[in-house]
C-alpha cells in the first residue's frame, strides 16, 4: 500500500463545477503540500499546510491531522485548471523526506 | 520560473552511455531533493542533501546512478550505462531547512533508445 493515497486518479468535470480531489496518508507527517504539474513536467506549489484551511483565489487545500486526510477544492472550475494535481507529504521520520500520491489528472471541459 | 534550474531540460542518449544532470537550487536553499516521475505516476523518491551531505539513498537508486552535491549549492546526478528503463523525467526539488515549501525545477527529461 502507497504511503500516500489519492482520489480520483481521473476527473472530468465540466467548466464551472466544483471539484474536490482528495488524498490520504499512512505515515506521519510534519507537513502536506498540494502540487500541480502541468503538461511538459513543471511542478508549482499550490499550498504547504500542516493544519487547518487555506484559500488562494478559487483555490481551497483542508487537513485533518488525525484523520490523516486533506482535499484540495476549486471554485467555479475552468480549462486552465487542467493539469495534474499531486499531493506530497513531510514524512516525520526518515528527515522529513517529500513522499508524493500518484497524482489527480484534472480535465476541465469548457 | 520557480528558481530552481535544471540543465538540460531534455537528454535522448543511446543505452550503455553515461548522462549527468544538473540541479542549481536557491541559493540559500540547504535541502535538495532528486526524484524520478514516469508516465502517469507521481515523483519517485531518488536521493536528498542537506548541504553537502548525502542523507539518503532510495533502494530504487541502483550502483548506477550516483549523486552529488560537492559545496552544498548545485548537484548532479549521474547515470552509468544507462538502459531503457531509465528514461523518465528526473526533477530536482529544493527547500530551506525543514518543512519548508519545496520549489521545484522544470526537469530534465531523459529518452534512452
Amino acid at each position: 500500500k502507497n504511503e500516500v493515497e489519492q482520489s480520483p486518479q481521473n476527473l472530468t468535470a465540466q467548466e464551472g463545477e466544483f471539484i474536490t480531489i482528495n488524498c490520504s496518508y499512512s505515515v506521519g507527517i510534519s507537513a502536506l503540500h498540494w502540487l500541480q504539474q502541468h503538461p511538459g513536467g513543471g511542478i508549482v506549489s499550490l499550498f504547504m499546510l500542516s493544519s487547518g484551511k487555506k484559500k488562494h483565489g478559487r483555490l481551497i487545500a483542508t487537513i485533518n491531522i488525525q484523520e490523516k486526510h486533506s482535499s484540495l477544492h476549486i471554485t467555479a472550475s475552468h480549462p486552465r485548471d487542467s493539469a495534474v494535481y499531486i499531493c506530497a507529504v513531510f514524512r516525520m521520520e526518515y528527515g522529513n523526506k517529500l513522499v508524493f500520491g500518484a497524482g489527480t489528472i484534472l480535465r476541465v471541459k469548457s | 520560473d520557480t528558481g530552481v534550474s535544471q540543465n538540460p531540460r531534455h537528454k535522448i542518449t543511446k543505452r550503455g552511455q553515461n548522462v549527468t544532470f544538473r540541479c542549481d537550487p536557491i541559493s540559500e536553499h540547504n535541502r535538495l531533493y532528486w526524484y524520478r516521475q514516469t508516465l502517469g505516476q507521481g515523483p519517485e523518491f531518488l536521493t536528498y542533501f542537506q548541504n553537502e551531505a548525502q542523507l539518503e539513498k532510495s533502494r530504487l537508486l541502483s550502483d548506477r546512478f550516483s549523486a552529488e552535491r560537492p559545496k552544498g549549492s548545485f548537484s548532479t546526478l549521474e547515470i552509468q550505462r544507462t538502459e531503457q528503463g531509465d528514461s523518465a523525467m528526473y526533477l530536482c526539488a529544493t527547500g530551506q531547512g525543514m518543512n519548508t515549501e519545496a520549489f521545484f525545477g522544470q526537469g530534465t527529461r531523459l529518452t534512452v533508445v
